[in-house]
């Protein structure tokens, strides 16, 4: 357990739906990570947060999908329309302000969009 | 940022045999770190490699860093079926995000 929580674990919803993602991070770290991870492939940068502010986007994160850590603390991944190609794991990760780049992920959240 | 690129993709090997894995990458990377993400699982950190020819060792693991910083290598003595898994190299990217390599499946035979 690296201490990075995330909820839920297994989400299924159906093309159009809504769905929204939560990520708690190690309290003492102020950098907060969103990737994707396929099948078969290693995980996908997706947007970044410093305490409570987003400062980096992937162009992987379409107009649907929006991030927010409001107050420094736990962040949340919201994807609006789903869609089938959005099935995904979505990872959080956490890391404090220092000269290392390692990160602590979390247990992801497995998204299928039927 | 520069992907890394890692080989084999897959290794399937007898227990107790030995299992390399390699990380290249076109460009000197200011650091590599090593994940491994069991099945179903998420990524697990490893370790960190910073200095040029760096060696570092955990236990039956053995990691190195290239002189020129361009490739990393991890090397596992006497696989066990406890090592199964996916190893992923990472670097950091230009806004402290890590660059995946698409990892190294490892399976390992009893």
């Amino acid at each position: 357990d690296t201490g990075v929580s995330q909820d839920p674990r297994h989400k299924i919803t159906k093309r159009g739906q809504n769905v929204t993602f939560r990520c708690d991070p190690i309290s003492e770290h102020n950098r907060l990570y969103w990737y994707r991870q396929t099948l078969g492939q290693g995980p996908e940068f997706l947007t970044y947060f410093q305490n409570e502010a987003q400062l980096e986007k992937s162009r992987l994160l379409s107009d649907r999908f929006s991030a927010e850590r409001p107050k420094g603390s736990f962040s949340t991944l919201e994807i609006q329309r789903t869609e089938q190609g959005d099935s995904a794991m979505y990872l959080c990760a956490s890391r404090a302000t220092g000269r290392t780049d390692t990160q602590y992920f979390g247990p992801g959240t497995r998204l299928t969009v039927l | 940022g520069q992907q890394v690129m890692q080989i084999p993709q897959y290794q399937h090997v007898q227990e107790g045999e030995d299992f390399t894995t390699y990380c290249n990458s076109s460009t000197t990377l200011s650091n590599i770190q090593w994940y491994k993400q069991r099945p179903g699982g998420h990524p697990v950190f490893l370790i960190q490699l910073v200095k040029s020819g760096e060696v570092k060792k955990q236990k039956r693991l053995t990691f190195q860093f290239g002189e020129a910083k361009k490739n990393s290598s991890l090397h596992i003595t006497a696989t066990q079926t406890t090592d199964v898994g996916t190893y992923f190299c990472s670097h950091g990217g230009s806004q402290g995000n890590l660059i995946f390599g698409k990892g190294t499946k490892l399976s390992v035979k009893p």
